[in-house]
């Protein structure tokens, strides 16, 4: 099955600060999504993003198919950020990737 | 719109019993829906997908008979957890794939198995 690989595996920020997660996967995929787990265990659906680029915020994605890799910008994070990126591919069924636990401190 | 309710959100039961969880969704159909377990600290893994009238196709190592999936209609999924034990305790949640939204997920179910 396809191998979702994502990092960091753990973040901690300061409020204000901006940062960069990653997804790769191992194959070609049809489907791709950032999803932010908060401490309630919720599954948020961030972005919907199989390629190209969309903007919702301070929040933005960025998904390269043909090199199979997405990122997820967070800009100015603040303390409601905290929590577990997680990014999902499908190509078919869902495969999800460990997870980003990102922690930002006021 | 895309809407999945999952419920209960938490539910505690005595080894032994069995517990149902339901999947709704509320404003799409879904002729399919996944089930997936979390472990503490760790990502989701897919249990079944559910097809609605037919039976689910369950993932390599999950017991079909303890985790019995019924998908009766367009808008309702069901995972029953039959004989629970304490390491069936985790939490459980399912999710439906529309074509605008990619995949939408319900709020979980904790459950704990005493």
């Amino acid at each position: 099955g396809i191998q979702v690989e994502q990092s960091p595996p753990d973040l901690i920020l300061q409020e204000g600060a901006n940062s960069t997660l990653r997804c790769n996967f191992s194959d070609s995929v049809n489907n791709l999504q950032w999803f932010h787990q908060n401490p309630w265990g919720q599954l948020i659906n961030l972005f919907y993003i199989p390629s190209g680029t969309k903007q919702n915020g301070r929040l933005s994605a960025t998904t390269v198919a043909t090199e199979r890799y997405s990122l997820l910008y967070i800009s100015s994070s603040q303390t409601t950020d905290s929590g577990v990126y997680f990014c999902a591919v499908s190509a078919g069924k869902s495969t999800f990737g460990d997870g980003t636990t990102l922690t930002v401190k006021p | 719109g895309a809407v999945v309710s999952q419920h209960p959100s938490r539910v505690i039961c005595k080894s032994g019993t069995s517990v149902k969880i339901e999947c709704r969704s509320l404003d799409f159909q879904a002729t399919t829906m996944f089930w997936y377990r979390q472990f503490p600290k760790k990502s989701l893994m897919l249990m079944a997908t559910s097809n609605e009238g037919s039976k689910a196709t369950y993932e390599q190592g999950v017991e079909k008979d303890k985790f019995l999936i019924n998908h009766a209609s367009l808008t309702l999924s069901t995972l029953t957890v039959t004989s629970a034990h304490p390491e069936d305790s985790s939490f459980y949640i399912c999710s439906a794939i529309t074509v605008n939204y990619g995949y939408t997920f319900g709020s979980g179910t904790r459950l704990t198995v005493v």
